[in-house]
């Protein structure tokens, strides 16, 4: 079965810091890859995707996340904080072995310091 | 454009009540989901759907019924809702890619129903 793990339900930085979210997946074969953003009282909106195309994927509001099978991750960053990018984030992952349904992790609430 | 639809936003429930939350997709998705979240829980999946016809259950389907009797439409209902069932759900679905396409199915998602069972 696939799963997901999101370490640290809480992330805090400062604004203009380094943002590192972190994704560990379980999965026999090469899963489908995405991370979610959810801004409060709104429902979840698509980041970006692993598309196997390249292991950096880039996705929307400057962040990025680098698949990296060896380590079964894919860390979500960002190099500097916004104010605006506080929100929870999930990880999630789908594909063959999961019959294609969207699994996710828990989700990390990152909260941005001024 | 309208994508994943859900109705209604909030709802206020008594104990034992029953009632029907509403999804509707016009991107002709062969996948829909249902799942709910609590605070620090993340999503759980309660049923899903892989066409017309076809649904299955997902990590927490206890108290929930589904039916899919068109591709556009899924959805959940509550019967005999209890305090437990006071959660946040979203409907969401997404494509299966065919052999070769690029596209890697991810989900859409609805902007949430919040329930609440008193």
């Amino acid at each position: 079965a696939q799963s997901v793990t999101q370490l640290g339900s809480h992330v805090s930085v400062s604004e203009g810091a380094l943002v590192l979210l972190r994704c560990n997946y379980s999965s026999s074969v090469p899963p489908y890859l995405f991370w979610y953003v959810q801004y409060p009282n709104q429902g979840l909106q698509l980041l970006l995707k692993y598309t196997s195309a390249a292991t950096l994927v880039k996705g929307i509001n400057g962040f990025e996340a680098e698949f990296k099978k060896s380590e079964t991750s894919f860390h979500l960053t960002k190099p500097s904080a916004h104010m605006s990018d506080a929100a929870e984030y999930f990880c999630a992952v789908s594909g063959n072995t999961g019959g294609f349904k969207t699994i996710f992790g828990a989700g990390t609430r990152l909260f941005v310091k001024a | 454009n309208a994508g994943v639809t859900q109705t209604p936003k909030f709802r206020i429930l008594k104990i034992g009540q029953s009632m029907t939350l509403q999804c509707a997709q016009d991107m002709n998705h062969n996948y829909m989901y249902w799942y709910r979240q609590d605070p620090g829980m993340g999503l759980k999946l309660i049923y899903y759907s892989v066409g017309a016809g076809i649904t299955d259950k997902g990590e927490v389907p206890n108290g929930y019924n589904v039916s899919r009797s068109t591709t556009e439409d899924f959805p959940l209902r509550l019967e005999l809702a209890a305090p437990s069932q006071t959660s946040v759900y979203f409907c969401a679905s997404s494509l299966r890619p065919a052999p070769g396409q690029t596209s890697r199915g991810e989900a859409f998602f609805g902007q949430g129903t919040r329930l609440t069972v008193v």
